[in-house]
């Protein structure tokens, strides 16, 4: 089946330093990928769409300068939280779609970021 | 947007158990998700339904679109089923199916 891999699973990193997340579909090509953050006991918050060869759709509240997000080829998307800080500590999960005119989401494992 | 409930919030099972997780939704939509994460924090898509009743396993998915409510049922529930459930809708009404709101989740423990 399809596979989306994450990477990394999970990352501590100091304050004021950025953080790069990547999202890889393994077997099949994602035009568009989602991002997703969850905070403890939280429900999942979409936080942007991230359309190849395009420029990402932000939800509001989201601030696009501090979470890049770029999504160069058809397999790759990444996140990059810039300038870190402990609230940007969170559980980050992206998604892809799966086939053309699919409604079927793979899901990557997710990437637990802590703060300092 | 569309606003999801779930409950229970947290479930205890003996292992065996017939298991319900219920879903509620306000915005009518075309198909709905179920998801499982496990304690890493790793999902897992287990179902999308558009009507009726979909069967993977010990594992069934009901939706009545007309009453805007979904059930996970899981028949002979094991340790390993022990997980958060999630419920996930499109956020509008005639929205894409992949910009989705999520339940909180149940959190399922099944001891042995």
């Amino acid at each position: 089946g399809a596979v989306v891999s994450q990477h990394p699973s999970w990352v501590i990193c100091k304050s004021g330093t950025s953080v790069k997340i990547e999202c890889r579909s393994l077997d099949f090509q994602a035009t568009t990928m989602f991002w997703y953050r969850q905070f403890p006991k939280q429900s999942l918050m979409l936080m942007a769409t991230s359309n190849e060869g395009s420029k990402a759709t932000y939800e509001q509240g989201v601030e696009k300068d501090k979470f890049l997000i770029n999504h160069a080829s058809l397999t790759l998307s990444t996140l990059t939280v810039t300038s870190a800080h402990p609230e940007d500590s969170s559980f980050y999960i992206c998604s892809a779609r799966t086939g053309s005119g699919a409604n079927v989401l793979t899901f990557g494992a997710g990437s637990r970021l802590t703060v300092l | 947007k569309n606003e999801v409930e779930q409950s229970p919030q947290n479930l205890t099972a003996q292992e065996g158990e017939f298991i319900t997780i219920n879903c509620s939704y306000s915005v009518g939509i075309s198909a709905l998700h179920w998801l499982q994460q496990h304690p890493g924090g790793g999902i897992v898509s287990l179902f999308m339904l558009s009507s009726g009743k979909k069967k993977h396993g010990r594992l069934i998915a009901t939706i009545n679109i007309q009453e805007k409510h979904s059930s996970l049922h899981i028949t002979a529930s094991h340790p390993r089923d022990s997980a958060v459930y999630i419920c996930a809708v499109p956020n509008s009404r005639g929205g894409s199916n992949y910009k989705l709101t999520f339940g909180k989740g149940t959190l399922l423990t099944v001891n042995p």
